[in-house]
């Protein structure tokens, strides 16, 4: 089935930077979502965006609906251990089905 | 968030036996759930979407006779794998809406890893 193009597909970086991921799609979606999975867990939801443009954050975390309705990114501050683990970016369009990026797997350094 | 658990975590099962594993909305209501499976460091995999009161539908390639789908209430959906071969073995993981369209947004559960020996 359709996946959306996430990127990264891993990230090593030092505990205390910043991260940023980003999905594209070349299809419109009206609803983007943000989940993080930890191994042998299911995925957390971690933000929503339902409107092109929108901008919202959950403490450390940003993300943002393209203007275009065909991406979306997140961004994480001053990354922390419990940080790591694999990010996937999920949308959808007015259907129950949610299509679900490739992942992005962050691992922090000590 | 809504809370979607789901039972067990973990199976190990014989080859040929068959499994079930439940998916239950604790706090909401869910008209629709999702059955996804996970191969590992892969993205989740549709498998279907269990529609409480009616058959559920299933995304192509998935055979519905070897997973069988069971929307009972809503607040439950079981999903059985039937006669299961090692090749079955995988993570799976059920999901759950908190309403219809736009604004509803899915919960998943804890997953379930399935072993076949």
């Amino acid at each position: 089935g359709q996946q959306l193009n996430q990127s990264p597909q891993s990230m090593f970086i030092q505990e205390g930077e910043d991260v940023s991921m980003n999905c594209t799609s070349s299809s419109i979606f009206n609803t983007w979502l943000w989940y993080k999975q930890e191994p042998g867990e299911g995925p957390v939801l971690l933000i929503a965006l339902y409107k092109a443009g929108e901008l919202t954050s959950n403490g450390r975390l940003t993300a943002q609906f393209g203007i275009t309705r065909k991406d979306s990114f997140l961004n994480i501050s001053a990354s922390i251990p419990s940080d790591v683990g694999i990010y996937f970016c999920a949308a959808n369009f007015g259907n129950e089905k949610l299509t679900f990026g490739t992942g992005t797997r962050l691992t922090i350094i000590p | 968030g809504a809370v979607v658990s789901q039972h067990p975590s973990r199976v190990i099962c014989k080859s040929g036996t068959s499994v079930k594993i439940e998916c239950r909305s604790l706090d909401f209501q869910a008209t629709t759930m999702f059955w996804y499976r996970q191969f590992p460091k892969k993205s989740l995999m549709l498998m279907a979407t269990s529609n409480e009161g009616s058959k559920a539908t299933y995304e192509q390639g998935v055979e519905k006779d070897k997973f069988l789908i069971n929307h009972a209430s809503l607040t439950l959906s079981t999903l059985t794998v039937t006669s299961a071969h090692p090749e079955d073995s995988s993570f799976y993981i059920c999901s759950a809406k908190t309403g219809t369209g736009t604004g509803a947004e899915a919960f998943f559960g804890q997953g379930t890893r399935l072993t076949v020996v």
